[in-house]
């Protein structure tokens, strides 16, 4: 089966700049997560979509921050303004259920806030 | 909350020798355990799971890991390393009926020619 496709790979922007990052998971899969990297750190969960549904935004920074899941299906993640504290890899993964214990995850998109 | 602990964010072993990974949890409740692997420039991939089942758990690559309740531990062991094993490994815990994981800080395994 495919797995789960994050775009782009690599993004660089300045301060103030915005940016969005797209992710497909694998066809199916109802739950889907974006995590957060920051270099040195393990990834931190931002939001979690069940179908089209928001299930966990606790942790995303709501000001700048904005994800949707319109069909339930892909995902897009937006962050506007950027700071330079955003510089991070985002990690789209995806599971079949709620429940599943099994996430699949992308290759993330690597953002450089300049 | 769930959380866990990985002491040592570098491990360095010999070609050959044995790889201990050290990953300690905190969890009011029964948790589920996993290790993922990430490689250069890739996203995690999922090793192995401990959930409620066998307490020695086997994945792939050769690893394989113990749940000690007693110990509150979970940690990652593979008899002999290959150059290929070389990644950031990542413990993770999570509750039953909830998939969202919590991550360690990771481990960067270098292995010696």
């Amino acid at each position: 089966e495919a797995g789960v496709a994050q775009s782009p790979r690599y993004k660089i922007i300045e301060k103030r700049q915005s940016v969005a990052f797209w992710c497909n998971p694998i066809s199916g899969h109802a739950t889907l997560y974006w995590y957060q990297q920051i270099l040195g750190q393990g990834p931190k969960l931002l939001i979690q979509f069940q179908n089209n549904g928001v299930v966990d935004d606790s942790q995303l920074p709501k000001d700048r921050f904005s994800a949707e899941r319109l069909k339930g299906v892909d995902s897009t993640l937006k962050i506007q303004p950027a700071k330079l504290e955003d510089s991070a890899v985002y990690l789209c993964a995806s599971s079949a259920f709620r429940g599943a214990n099994v996430l699949t995850f992308g290759a993330g998109s690597r953002l450089t806030v300049l | 909350a769930q959380s866990v602990t990985q002491l040592g964010s570098h491990v360095s072993v010999s070609e050959g020798a044995l790889v201990l990974l050290r990953c300690n949890y905190s969890s009011s409740v029964p948790p589920y355990l996993f290790w993922y692997v990430q490689y250069p420039n890739q996203g995690l991939q999922l090793l192995l799971k401990y959930t409620s089942a066998a307490t020695l758990v086997k994945g792939i690559n050769g690893f394989e890991a113990e749940f000690k309740k007693s110990e509150t531990s979970f940690h990652l062991t593979k008899p002999s390393a290959h150059m290929s094993d070389a990644a950031e490994y990542f413990c993770a815990v999570s509750l039953l009926g909830n998939e969202k994981l919590t991550f360690g800080t990771g481990t960067r395994l270098t292995i010696i020619p």
